[in-house]
């Protein structure tokens, strides 16, 4: 089946610090989206891309579909301490399903 | 976006047990999914779950082990049957988007834990 690949697995940041994660795929995807979930929390939806190039920006967030439809990734801007948490990709191809990439958790350096 | 919402938040069960977990919508959607996060893992959909047929499961789930209910438009609920250590997880509903499901929005989470 389709897979995602969410790198990188872990990053830790400091207050100030852009950071970046992306995700890519051996197949195309019609969408794709971002989500990032807290401690005790479902998934929360950041970002949605909808067509091939698109770039879109949520506040200090962007994220863009990649051109080939095999990649999307998302930037952080100015991080913050709320920033902490587990940040997926997810992935539509035909039909509803989604799959997902296996997430980048953001850690605040000691 | 809809409101979601799910019962129990979380719960600790016994081995061999059953557990029913609904989750509730404040407005009506056509489609509602059911996935499960394993601890630290990321989401694996079980089932997409359909209003007034049954169920479309996904590779590696059965209904016997996850029975799903969707009497209409705005609540659904999974049963974990027979439950195991291995069933420990998160369980989340979701629901689509006003453009489809190629965006979905989901609940809190019921987290379970199997003795």
């Amino acid at each position: 089946g389709q897979q995602l690949n969410q790198s990188p697995q872990s990053m830790f940041i400091q207050e100030g610090e852009d950071v970046s994660m992306n995700c890519t795929s051996s197949s195309i995807f019609n969408t794709w989206l971002w989500y990032k979930q807290d401690p005790g929390e479902g998934p929360v939806l950041l970002i949605a891309l909808y067509k091939a190039g698109e770039l879109t920006s949520n506040g200090r967030l962007t994220a863009q579909f990649g051109i080939t439809r095999k990649d999307s990734f998302l930037n952080i801007s100015a991080s913050i301490p709320s920033d902490v948490g587990i940040y997926f990709c997810a992935g539509q191809a035909a039909g509803n399903k989604l799959t997902f990439g296996g997430g980048t958790r953001v850690l605040v350096k000691p | 976006s809809a409101v979601i919402s799910q019962k129990p938040s979380r719960d600790i069960c016994q081995r061999g047990t059953s557990l029913t977990i609904q989750c509730q919508v404040d407005s009506q959607v056509t489609m509602m999914f059911w996935y499960r996060q394993q601890p630290g893992q990321s989401l694996t959909l079980i089932a997409t779950a359909n209003q007034g047929s049954e169920a479309t499961y996904e590779s590696g789930f059965v209904i016997d082990k996850f029975p799903i209910s969707r009497p209409n438009l705005t609540f659904s609920t999974l049963t974990v049957s027979n439950m195991s250590p291995e069933d420990s997880s998160i369980y989340l509903c979701s629901v689509e988007g006003a453009r489809g499901a190629d965006t979905q929005y989901f609940g809190p989470g019921t987290r379970l834990t199997v003795l």
